[in-house]
């Protein structure tokens, strides 16, 4: 079935410093979404990508979609404490279920 | 704020026993999932409902779970005889019906922790 696979699992990173997740699919991806769960909530919604090479901007964070459709990836531009949680992709072509990806945890330290 | 709201929000039980949980919707909402969550992983697919049609449901998902959606509002996840490996964090989300493609966002209630001893 499908999968998608999602890179680093973990990343510490010094207050101010970027942060980049990488979402990677064997298969050609419909549409992608992003959430973001804090420590002990529940996954947010952040954005989706629907188009080929699509990127999209949301203040510090750039979502892009790769050319092929089978990537995607999220960086974050001087990374505050306010972004600690795990971010995951989805695959979002399937109105009766998302796939997840198994999610990036960012660490700010102060 | 009328989110998506969970039922308990913890539950311990011994390992046998049958454990319930609900899930109520964003009231406009026709599209209803669960979900499953372990520490360090993604959320897993269970089922899907749109109104009260359960329509999809994971291959993984064990004849010991059933889910009802009697009305198509508030929905209920049952587990019974419970198990060690069902120990997870448990999630409903709803969605605004969609037409084709893209997919809509899903709205994520706070989860049912659910401990089996």
């Amino acid at each position: 079935g499908q999968q998608v696979m999602q890179i680093p699992q973990y990343q510490h990173v010094q207050e101010g410093e970027d942060f980049t997740t990488y979402c990677n699919s064997s298969t050609t991806l419909s549409n992608i979404q992003w959430y973001k769960q804090r420590p002990g909530g529940h996954p947010v919604f952040l954005i989706q990508l629907v188009k080929s090479g699509e990127v999209k901007k949301q203040k510090r964070l750039t979502f892009q979609f790769g050319e092929a459709k089978k990537n995607s990836s999220l960086h974050i531009t001087a990374t505050q404490t306010t972004d600690v949680g795990t971010y995951f992709c989805a695959d979002s072509g399937s109105a009766r279920q998302l796939t997840f990806g198994s999610g990036t945890q960012l660490t700010v330290l102060p | 704020d009328t989110g998506v709201s969970q039922n308990p929000r913890h539950k311990i039980t011994k390992r046998g026993q049958n454990v319930t949980f609900r899930c109520d919707p964003i009231s406009e909402h026709n599209r209803l999932y669960w979900y499953r969550q372990t520490l360090g992983q993604g959320p897993e697919f269970l089922t899907y409902f749109q109104n009260e049609a359960q329509l999809e449901k994971s291959r993984l998902l064990s004849d010991r779970f059933s889910a009802e959606r009697p009305k198509g509002s508030f929905s209920t996840l049952e587990i019974q005889r419970t198990e060690q490996g069902d120990s997870a964090m448990y999630l409903c989300a709803s969605s605004l019906p969609g037409t084709g493609s893209p997919n809509t966002e899903a709205f994520f209630g706070q989860g049912t922790r659910l401990t089996v001893v």
